[in-house]
């Protein structure tokens, strides 16, 4: 089974719109990492949580690790077509070093 | 700044084939060094890490092998590349403390036929 489950598997949505996908684990993260990809290319950092009830933002995109540490969403305000691509979370779920472990991603589309 | 490189962007191999990807990181030193592959529909698996020269540690059983013969330089070897081998590989860098972000190279795709 999946450690990590994204939700949902890939998202359309209209350009202008707010979204928010999922991330969430059966065992407590120690760590958070949302990255973006284009297809073919590497991945983008951008942001990490560690902490239960973080929130971190960056230009219009907003994460969040609930208290439990157990779940994290990604919320975009106001959808561009720059946003477009693929999402993974990537976490710690050892506590014990940098390896992280990926879920399947998230595609989403931004329609003009 | 730190930077990661690997190469070749794009490969196309025969099976039975040997493979070679190599993947330099500069503006650091003592770097974690990853290997991982992405496959369609079954995300990023995590092949090789490395804590330090010459040592490797292998998360899933396969046809590759990976050395780091010099402090900011991974390779990802085989010597006789299968269909099931084709992929998206990505080398990757962080620091050696938990909780510190991976960063990830361009990644090359490699097509076995």
């Amino acid at each position: 089974s999946q450690e990590l489950e994204q939700s949902p598997q890939s998202l359309i949505v209209q350009e202008g719109k707010n979204l928010t996908i999922n991330c969430t684990s059966s065992k407590t993260l120690y760590g958070l990492y949302w990255y973006k990809q284009k297809y073919g290319e590497g991945l983008i950092f951008l942001m990490m949580l560690q902490k239960g009830g973080e929130e971190k933002s960056h230009e219009k995109i907003t994460a969040k690790l609930d208290e439990k540490k157990q779940q994290s969403s990604l919320h975009i305000t106001a959808s561009q077509p720059s946003h477009a691509g693929i999402y993974l979370c990537g976490a710690d779920i050892t506590g014990a070093n940098s390896k992280l472990t990926f879920g399947k991603g998230i595609t989403l589309s931004v329609r003009p | 700044s730190q930077t990661i490189h690997q190469w070749p962007a794009t490969l196309v191999q025969p099976v039975g084939s040997p493979l070679s990807l190599e993947c330099t990181v500069e503006g650091t030193s003592n770097p974690n060094l990853y290997w991982y592959r992405q496959a369609a529909g079954r995300g990023l698996q995590l092949l090789f890490y490395s804590v330090g020269i010459g040592q490797i540690s292998s998360e899933v059983p396969q046809n590759l092998s990976a050395s780091r013969p010099q402090d900011r330089q991974f390779i990802l070897s085989s010597k006789k590349l299968l269909l099931s081998d084709s992929g998206f590989y990505l080398c990757a860098w962080s620091l050696g403390r938990a909780g510190n972000t991976i960063y990830f190279g361009e990644g090359s795709w490699l097509t076995v036929v």
